[in-house]
């Protein structure tokens, strides 16, 4: 069954420093990748998204995101974080089936320290 | 373009009542999926309608629960007799014409329905 794993529930970071956040996935075949992000209160907005070609994929905000197959990973990248950047990320896999639903990881709540 | 709108934004209900969540997708989207979140979890899919047709309820409670997606007007999560285990914020998301993995599904606010 195809799972979503990120390892980290808490990330904090100094503004300024750079970020990696930790997605890994159990997925068959190959995958559909996306990166979400969760303001407090707020619904999910799409950061990037992988499905073929190049592996570093470049998303809005300064994130980027870098799919590894032998890793069977999906980590998020930005190399200057923001005050801004505080909030809940969420890596999915999208279902090559008849509802291509996501398959959601349990999120990385990020603090980002002044 | 006006994105995915989900009201109401807050619910509150008693053990036992209904509630209602609609969403209306970004103009042009035919495709609506409903998801769930516990507290301090991710996402949990639950149900992906296109107009008049439910593809795939298989994240759906067996009981209690329905979802329904009409020729005209919004898409309808119906909650009966709800628990205090359904509190949780109640996500729609939609996607354009095709559908697919390529397609992005793009959000709404969120219903959060909280069961006193």
């Amino acid at each position: 069954a195809q799972s979503v794993t990120q390892p980290d529930i808490h990330i904090t970071v100094s503004e300024g420093a750079s970020l990696e956040l930790r997605c890994n996935y159990s997925y068959g075949a190959t995958p559909y990748l996306f990166w979400y992000v969760q303001s407090p209160g707020q619904g999910l907005q799409l950061l990037l998204k992988y499905f073929s070609g190049d592996t570093l994929v470049q998303g809005i905000k300064g994130f980027e995101a870098e799919f590894k197959r032998s890793q069977s990973s999906f980590n998020l990248r930005k190399p200057s974080v923001h005050w801004s950047d505080a909030a809940e990320y969420f890596c999915a896999v999208g279902r090559m089936d008849s509802s291509y639903k996501l398959i959601f990881g349990s999120g990385t709540r990020l603090l980002v320290r002044p | 373009n006006a994105g995915v709108m989900q009201n109401p934004r807050h619910l509150v209900r008693r053990r036992g009542q209904e509630a209602r969540l609609r969403c209306s997708p970004m103009k042009g989207h035919s495709h609506v999926y409903w998801y769930r979140q516990l507290p301090e979890e991710g996402l949990k899919f639950m149900v992906y309608l296109q107009k008049e047709n439910i593809i795939d309820e298989s994240g759906m409670p067996k009981e209690r629960f329905s979802a329904e997606f009409p020729k005209e007007g919004p898409s309808i999560l119906r909650i009966q007799q709800v628990v205090r285990g359904d509190s949780a914020a109640y996500f729609c998301a939609s996607s354009p014409r095709s559908a697919g993995p390529q397609e992005t599904q793009y959000f709404g606010p969120g219903t959060r329905l909280l069961v006193l």
